[in-house]
C-alpha cells in the first residue's frame, strides 16, 4: 500500500492556466507538508499543516493555495502558472516535525 | 551562509569502501537531523534520524552528530553501485516546524 501518494504524477501545461495537484497518506500522521524541487535539486518546504491548521507557510506567491480538508489529505492549488513555477511538488507527512518525513512520489509540473 | 551546508560532489568512492558524507548546520539550536537518499527522478527516501550526540548504527550506515561543531555525517561502509544517489542532510529549525535541506551531495560508487 502506498503511504504517501500524489496525483498527478506529471503535468504539462500552458502558462496562465490554474492547476492542483492532490496529496493522501494512510500513515495516520498529523503533519504535511509541500516542497519544491527545482532544476538545481534543492528541496525547500512551501507549507506545513498540523491537523488541518495551516503552521507553515513560506514566502510563496499567493498563487498558491494550499487545502486540507482533513488531516489526511493535503492538496495545492495554483493559479495563473508562470514558467517558473516548472518544478517538482513533493507531499510529505510525519507524525509530527521531529519525526522523520515520508514523501511521495513527486508531481513534474511543466510549464509551457 | 547556508543553513545547511553540503558538499554537492560528485563524491566517487570503489565499490567496497567506505563513503563519508558530511553536512554542517549554522543554526545551534538545531536538534533534530535527518539524512535522506534520493535516486535520479525519484523522491527522497529516510536513511537515518539522528537526535543525540555520537554514532548512530543501522546496517551499513552510521551517522554521527556532533551539535558543539555543528556537523551531521553519514558513512556508508562496503559501498556498493545501488548506493550511488544525491544524499540529503535535513535538520529541524529550531523555534519552527519545518526542516532545513542541504543542497545534496551526489555518490558515485563505481564497480
Amino acid at each position: 500500500d502506498t503511504a504517501v501518494s500524489q496525483t498527478p504524477k506529471y503535468l504539462v501545461t500552458q502558462m496562465g492556466n490554474d492547476k492542483s495537484i492532490k496529496c493522501e497518506q494512510n500513515l495516520g500522521h498529523d503533519t504535511m507538508y509541500w516542497y519544491k524541487q527545482d532544476s538545481k535539486k534543492f528541496l525547500k518546504i512551501m507549507f506545513s499543516y498540523n491537523n488541518k491548521e495551516l503552521i507553515i507557510n513560506e514566502t510563496v506567491p499567493n498563487r498558491f493555495s494550499p487545502k486540507s480538508p482533513d488531516k489526511a489529505h493535503l492538496n495545492l492549488h495554483i493559479n495563473s502558472l508562470e514558467l517558473g513555477d516548472s518544478a517538482v511538488y513533493f507531499c510529505a507527512s510525519s507524525q509530527d516535525i521531529d519525526q522523520p518525513q515520508h514523501f511521495g512520489d513527486g508531481t513534474r509540473l511543466s510549464i509551457l | 551562509q547556508k543553513e545547511v551546508e553540503q558538499n554537492s560532489g560528485p563524491l566517487s568512492v570503489p565499490e567496497g569502501a567506505i563513503a563519508s558524507l558530511n553536512c554542517t548546520y549554522s543554526d545551534r539550536g538545531s536538534q533534530s537531523f535527518f539524512w535522506y537518499r534520493q535516486y535520479s527522478g525519484k523522491s527522497p527516501e529516510l536513511i537515518m534520524s539522528i537526535y543525540s550526540n555520537g554514532d548512530k548504527e543501522d546496517g551499513r550506515f552510521t551517522a554521527q552528530l556532533n551539535k558543539a561543531s555543528q556537523y551531521v555525517s553519514l558513512l556508508i561502509r562496503d559501498s556498493q553501485p545501488s548506493d550511488s544517489a544525491t544524499y540529503l542532510c535535513a535538520a529541524r529549525k529550531s523555534g519552527y516546524n519545518k526542516l532545513i535541506f542541504g543542497a545534496g551531495t551526489r555518490l558515485a560508487v563505481h564497480p
